[in-house]
């Protein structure tokens, strides 16, 4: 079974519209984490949370907003989309916020905006 | 900043050839080191990790060696087999960094049976 549940796994959107991508752990892992992945950066970190907060945000545009309703979801809408948005983004989780912990990766949302 | 540098983008191999795949980092204090692999349709897989200086990171056949000397972190496996065909990808950790991994370009390894 996977221990990341990610959802939905592939999606198509129009440019200027709002999704939001699911991800769900069942590792009992502490920490959860966004990356994307393109062909322009292989792989890019967006977020991080720890015990259901914000730890640190590197995506530049406000578009992009996490969200954790329970500690072991951390889904995330996206606003406005762009045709750059399209990317495979990936859920990630970690026992502790640390850097010495070993990363799940979820199987990832491929989407694409059109 | 922090950052990760794969030098080959693509490996071409037979089986049982011997494999090594670079990779050099710049950081500030003393980061963690890992390798990721990712095959098709898949998010990356942890392979291994290290620490501190000299420390041996492996699993499966494969194996690199911290090098604070020369900021290296070389992935290496003696013989490889047509199922390590996958993309491998080279991160860092560092404290100052807080909870986020930097990854490297990642290098695509092709093993022909």
């Amino acid at each position: 079974d996977p221990k990341i549940i990610q959802k939905p796994k592939y999606l198509v959107a129009v440019t200027g519209s709002e999704k939001i991508l699911i991800c769900e752990q069942y590792l009992g892992h502490n920490a959860m984490y966004w990356y994307r992945q393109s062909a322009k950066k292989p792989l890019e970190f967006m977020f991080s949370y720890s015990y259901q907060k914000l730890m640190d945000n590197q995506t530049a545009s406000s578009r992009f907003q996490p969200q954790s309703s329970k500690k072991n979801h951390l889904d995330l809408q996206i606003t406005a989309l762009k045709p750059d948005d399209s990317a495979t983004y990936f859920c990630a989780s970690s026992q502790e916020g640390t850097t010495n912990s070993d990363y799940t990766f979820g199987s990832g949302t491929r989407l694409l905006v059109i | 900043g922090d950052s990760v540098t794969q030098t080959e983008g693509q490996v071409a191999l037979s089986e049982e050839d011997f494999l090594t795949i670079h990779c050099n980092y710049s950081a500030s204090g003393y980061p963690a080191l890992f390798w990721y692999v990712q095959y098709p349709g898949e998010g990356p897989q942890f392979l291994f990790r290290a620490s501190r200086d000299k420390e041996k990171g492996s699993s499966r056949g494969f194996e690199a060696t911290y090098d604070k000397g020369t900021t290296s972190f070389h992935l290496r496996k003696a013989s490889v087999q047509e199922s390590d065909s996958a993309v491998y990808y080279c991160a860092l950790g560092a404290s100052n960094m807080g909870y986020k991994l930097t990854f490297g370009t990642g290098t695509s390894l092709l093993v022909d049976p």
